[in-house]
C-alpha cells in the first residue's frame, strides 16, 4: 500500500526565514510525486510534479527536490502570502491508474 | 479555461436524508476522482473513473455511498442515508492522464455538514 508521511505537521516562520518541508514516501514504483498548496476553504492547487530521483523544480520562492525515499519543499525567504497547507502526494506506476495518495500536509504560517 | 466545478459549495442536512454532490470536470479530461477531506484523515480517495468507467471504488466507506459518471462532463456522489460522521469536505478532481503528466486538478469542494 502506498504511504506518504509529511513533517512537520505545522511550521511557523518569520518573513525571510528559509526552511524545508519533508515528504517521505513508500510506493510500488513511482510514476510521479506531486506538491499541492491548499488555502483555507479552497481546493488543492497544483505546484509541481517530480518524476525521478535527482530532479528539481522551482517556482518563485519554492523549490522541490526528490530522492528515492523522500521529497523536500524548500521555501526561500518566505512571505506571509506563502502561508498555506502544503500537500505531498505520490502516484504509483501501475497500468493506467492515475490516482494520487496524499499525506496529511504541513500547515505553514509566515509572520511579519 | 473553467476549472473543475462542484455543487453545492455548502450543504447542511439532517441525519437520514439523501445528499447528492455534483461535479463537472475540466473539458477534455478523461479521469475523474472523488476525494474526502477531514482534519483527522486528510485527503482520502473514494472512487475514480477513467473514460466514465469506475476503476477503483475501494475507498468508498460503505454501501451508503454511490457514485456515477453518466457522461464525460458530469459525475455525482450520493450518500443515502447520510450520517453525522459523513460531515467533511468532498472534492472532485479531474486529469488528462499520461499526456498531461498525470496531474490532477481539484475543484473548490463541497462542504457537507450532517446534523
Amino acid at each position: 500500500e502506498d504511504q506518504v508521511t509529511q513533517s512537520p505537521e505545522a511550521l511557523r516562520l518569520q518573513e525571510g526565514e528559509s526552511s524545508s518541508l519533508n515528504c517521505s514516501y513508500t510506493v510500488s514504483g513511482l510514476r510521479g510525486l506531486f506538491w499541492y498548496r491548499q488555502d483555507p476553504g479552497k481546493g488543492p492547487e497544483f505546484l509541481f510534479t517530480l518524476y525521478s530521483a535527482g530532479e528539481e523544480k522551482e517556482k518563485e520562492r519554492l523549490k522541490a527536490t526528490l530522492t528515492k525515499k523522500e521529497s523536500f519543499l524548500h521555501i526561500t525567504a518566505p512571505k506571509p502570502e506563502d502561508s498555506a497547507t502544503y500537500l505531498c502526494a505520490v502516484q504509483a506506476n501501475t497500468g493506467t491508474a492515475s490516482k494520487l495518495t496524499f499525506g496529511t500536509g504541513t500547515r505553514l504560517q509566515v509572520t511579519l | 479555461d473553467a476549472g473543475v466545478i462542484q455543487s453545492p459549495r455548502h450543504e447542511v442536512t439532517e441525519m437520514g436524508q439523501e445528499v447528492t454532490l455534483r461535479c463537472k470536470p475540466i473539458s477534455g479530461h478523461n479521469s475523474l476522482f472523488w476525494y474526502r477531506q477531514t482534519m483527522m484523515r486528510g485527503l482520502e480517495l473514494l472512487i475514480y473513473f477513467n473514460n466514465n468507467v469506475p476503476i477503483d471504488d475501494s475507498g468508498m466507506p460503505e454501501d451508503r455511498f454511490s457514485a456515477k459518471m453518466p457522461n464525460a462532463s458530469f459525475s455525482t456522489l450520493k450518500i443515502q442515508p447520510s450520517e453525522p460522521r459523513d460531515s467533511a469536505v468532498y472534492f472532485c478532481a479531474s486529469g488528462r492522464g499520461a499526456s498531461s503528466g498525470n496531474t490532477i486538478y481539484f475543484g473548490e469542494g463541497s462542504w457537507l455538514t450532517v446534523v
